[in-house]
C-alpha cells in the first residue's frame, strides 16, 4: 500500500522568503506524485505532477518539485513567496487502479 | 470547460435523518472520486468509479454510506441516519482515466452539518 508523509503541518514564511514543503512517500511500485492545493472554502486544484517523465517538475504560480528516487521525496519549493499563496498543501501518491493517497496537509502561512 | 460540480454547497440535517449529495463530473471523464475531509482527519478516500462501476468500495465508513453513478456521469453520495461524526466536507473529483498518471480535479464540496 501506499502512503504519503508531509513533515510539519504548519509552516510559517516571510514574504519574499523561500517556500519549502516537506513530502516523503511510500511505495511498492514506482509511484506517480502530485502536490495539490485548497484555498479556504475552495477544492483542491493541482499544482503540479512527476509520472516518470523529468524528475524536477515545474507547476504553476512558480512551484516546483523535485522526485528524489533515493530520499522517496518529493517536496514542493517556492523561491520567493507571496501573500497569495497562503493557503493548504496536499502531497498525494497514486499507483495505477488505485485512488490517490493524501498526506495530512502542511497549511503554509505567509507574513508580510 | 465546466469543471467539476457539487450540490448542495451547504447542508445542514438533523441526526438520523438521510441526506444526498450530487456530483456533477467534467464531461469525458470516466474515473469519479469521492472524499471526505475533517478537521484533523485529511482527506479520508471513500468510493471510486469507473463507468458506472464501483470497483473499490474499501473507504465508505459504514453501510449507512453508498454511492452510486448512471449514465457514466452524475454520481450520489446516499449518507442514511446520519451522525454527528459525519460532519465534514464532501468532495468529488473526476479524471480521465483510473490509469494513475491522470490529475484528478476537485470540486468545491459539500459541507455537511450534522445538528
Amino acid at each position: 500500500a501506499q502512503s504519503v508523509t508531509q513533515l510539519g503541518s504548519h509552516v510559517s514564511v516571510s514574504e519574499g522568503a523561500l517556500v519549502l514543503l516537506r513530502c516523503n512517500y511510500s511505495s511498492s511500485v514506482p509511484p506517480y506524485l502530485f502536490w495539490y492545493v485548497q484555498y479556504p472554502n475552495q477544492g483542491l486544484q493541482l499544482l503540479l505532477k512527476y509520472t516518470s517523465a523529468a524528475t524536477l517538475v515545474k507547476g504553476i504560480n512558480g512551484f516546483e518539485a523535485e522526485f528524489k528516487k533515493s530520499e522517496t521525496s518529493f517536496h514542493l519549493t517556492k523561491p520567493s513567496a507571496h501573500m497569495s499563496d497562503a493557503a493548504e498543501y496536499f502531497c498525494a501518491v497514486s499507483v495505477p487502479n488505485t485512488p490517490l493517497v493524501f498526506g495530512k496537509g502542511t497549511r503554509l502561512s505567509v507574513i508580510a | 470547460g465546466a469543471g467539476v460540480s457539487q450540490s448542495p454547497s451547504n447542508k445542514v440535517t438533523e441526526k438520523g435523518k438521510d441526506v444526498e449529495l450530487r456530483c456533477d463530473p467534467i464531461s469525458g471523464h470516466t474515473a469519479l472520486y469521492w472524499y471526505r475531509q475533517s478537521l484533523g482527519q485529511g482527506l479520508e478516500f471513500l468510493i471510486y468509479f469507473q463507468g458506472n462501476s464501483a470497483p473499490d468500495k474499501s473507504g465508505l465508513p459504514s453501510d449507512r454510506f453508498s454511492a452510486e453513478r448512471t449514465g457514466g456521469s452524475v454520481s450520489t453520495l446516499t449518507i442514511q441516519r446520519t451522525q454527528q461524526e459525519d460532519s465534514a466536507v464532501y468532495l468529488c473529483a473526476s479524471s480521465f482515466s483510473q490509469a494513475g498518471s491522470y490529475e484528478q480535479y476537485f470540486g468545491p464540496g459539500t459541507r455537511l452539518t450534522v445538528t
